[in-house]
């Protein structure tokens, strides 16, 4: 079964630092990875997605990630935070079957904080 | 586009009630799916639909639990009875092809 870890549940970092929140899945071929953020109150927003190609995918709000298949991760960076990217963030995985079926699997989300 | 569109926002109730929770998918989206969001559990996928049809329900979580699509642009989740551990933030999200899902804002219940 697929599964997927972000190890750190709270992460907090000065606005204008670099961040990077980590993600590690379980899958047994090459999944789609998804990255989404929740501000309080707020469904899930995606900040982007990798289904192929480059390893390296680009986002909204500045954020980017890299899919590393020896590692099993898909790591969510920002070279300089800004105050309104205080949210949570959640990993997720997805499976195509090529039948159709298509389902998440979610993290359990990182929390951000930004101090001014 | 007005996004995945959600009603309501926010419901109480008390325990033995019957809730309807509604959902109006993307306009041209196949794909519509109900989640679940607990701190305890995190987010759940309870039931997902291709083309108004339920493809897996295996996450629903008894049968008080029910969803429909009677058509591409609107579902319910229903629970009768509820009770109060069903209380969470209940999303609807929809997709095309079965690719990226858009989230709605969610409906945050509460039952007493």
């Amino acid at each position: 079964a697929q599964s997927v870890t972000q190890p750190d549940i709270h992460i907090t970092v000065s606005e204008g630092a670099s961040l990077e929140l980590r993600c590690n899945y379980s899958y047994g071929a090459t999944p789609y990875l998804f990255w989404y953020v929740q501000s309080p109150g707020q469904g899930l927003q995606l900040l982007l997605k990798y289904f192929s190609g480059d390893t390296l995918v680009q986002g909204i709000k500045g954020f980017e990630a890299e899919f590393k298949r020896s590692q099993s991760s898909f790591n969510l960076r920002k070279p300089s935070v800004h105050w309104s990217d205080a949210a949570e963030y959640f990993c997720a995985v997805g499976p195509y079957s090529g039948a159709g079926s298509y389902q998440l699997t979610f993290g359990k989300g990182t929390k951000l904080s930004v101090i001014p | 586009d007005a996004g995945v569109i959600q009603s309501p926002r926010h419901e109480v109730t008390e325990m033995g009630q019957e809730v309807t929770l509604r959902c109006k998918p993307i306009s041209g989206h196949d794909y519509l799916f109900w989640y679940r969001q607990t701190m305890m559990r995190g987010l759940e996928l309870l039931i997902y639909f291709n083309n108004n049809v339920p493809i897996d329900d295996s996450g629903m979580p008894e049968d008080r639990f029910s969803a429909k699509m009677p058509n591409a642009s609107f579902s319910t989740l229903k629970i009768q009875p509820s009770e109060p551990r069903d209380s969470a933030v209940y999303f609807c999200a929809s997709s095309s092809r079965g690719r990226e899902q858009y989230f709605g804002p969610g409906t945050r219940l509460t039952v007493t």
